[in-house]
């Protein structure tokens, strides 16, 4: 059984401060990994996406990724107040297509 | 605009009453998805499409059925609700399969069994 597991918080940070999230996932076998922003009520909506090990950063989010220890983070700098959401973490797995999604990490940034 | 979109957004039905969640894109993608989410348990892919005609099971398919007989539109089929299908539905798209696009999501469903 594939997992993916996230810490379901809720995370709280002041803002301006790092806000620091983690998943784990199970399977070596795995592609490509996503991080997932949902506001309460709204769907889904692309954060980041990373296929190799390593950093990769877009603006204030840095995704980082370690195969070896199957375990991808994304950092997010300077958070703000909009910044208060839901965390999904994704991987997708080779061969099979299908998409293992974390439970989700509630993140709440205080102005 | 590029967009998912599902019908209805919300339905309340009773047990046993078959039912059918439509989906459709228009961003010309071959890979489409179904999920629900229940508290506590995140997303949970219930099928998907790699393109037409293709699909095959994820991780939650008992109770539901899908076809994907057009590249734009993959509905979602409850033959024989049951109150344990009580969720939020969402369907989604990417460009392909298995080459780590991301996923675009619908507004969602929110589907109520009596």
């Amino acid at each position: 059984q594939k997992e993916v597991e996230q810490n379901s918080g809720p995370l709280s940070v002041p803002e301006g401060a790092i806000a620091s999230l983690n998943c784990t996932y199970s399977d070596r076998v795995s592609q490509s990994f996503f991080w997932y922003r949902q506001y309460s009520g709204k769907s889904p909506e692309l954060i980041m996406s990373i296929y190799s090990n390593g950093d990769k950063e877009d603006g204030r989010f840095t995704a980082q990724l370690n195969k070896a220890s199957q375990y991808v983070s994304l950092l997010i700098r300077d958070s703000q107040p909009s910044d208060s959401a839901t965390y999904l973490c994704a991987v997708l797995y080779t061969g099979g297509f299908k998409t293992i999604f974390g439970a989700g990490t509630r993140l709440f940034v205080k102005a | 605009e590029a967009q998912v979109t599902q019908n209805p957004r919300y339905l309340i039905t009773v047990t046993g009453k078959k039912l059918t969640v439509t989906c459709s894109q228009n961003m010309n993608h071959e890979y489409m998805s179904w999920y629900r989410q229940d508290p506590g348990l995140g997303l949970r892919q219930i099928y998907y499409s790699m393109n037409v005609e293709v699909t095959d099971k994820g991780d939650v398919p008992e109770g539901y059925k899908v076809s994907r007989k057009e590249k734009r539109n993959f509905p979602l089929i409850l033959e024989s609700p049951s109150p344990n299908q009580t969720s939020l539905y969402f369907c989604a798209s990417s460009l392909v399969a298995g080459a780590g696009q991301p996923q675009h999501f619908g507004d969602g469903t929110r589907l109520s069994i009596l």
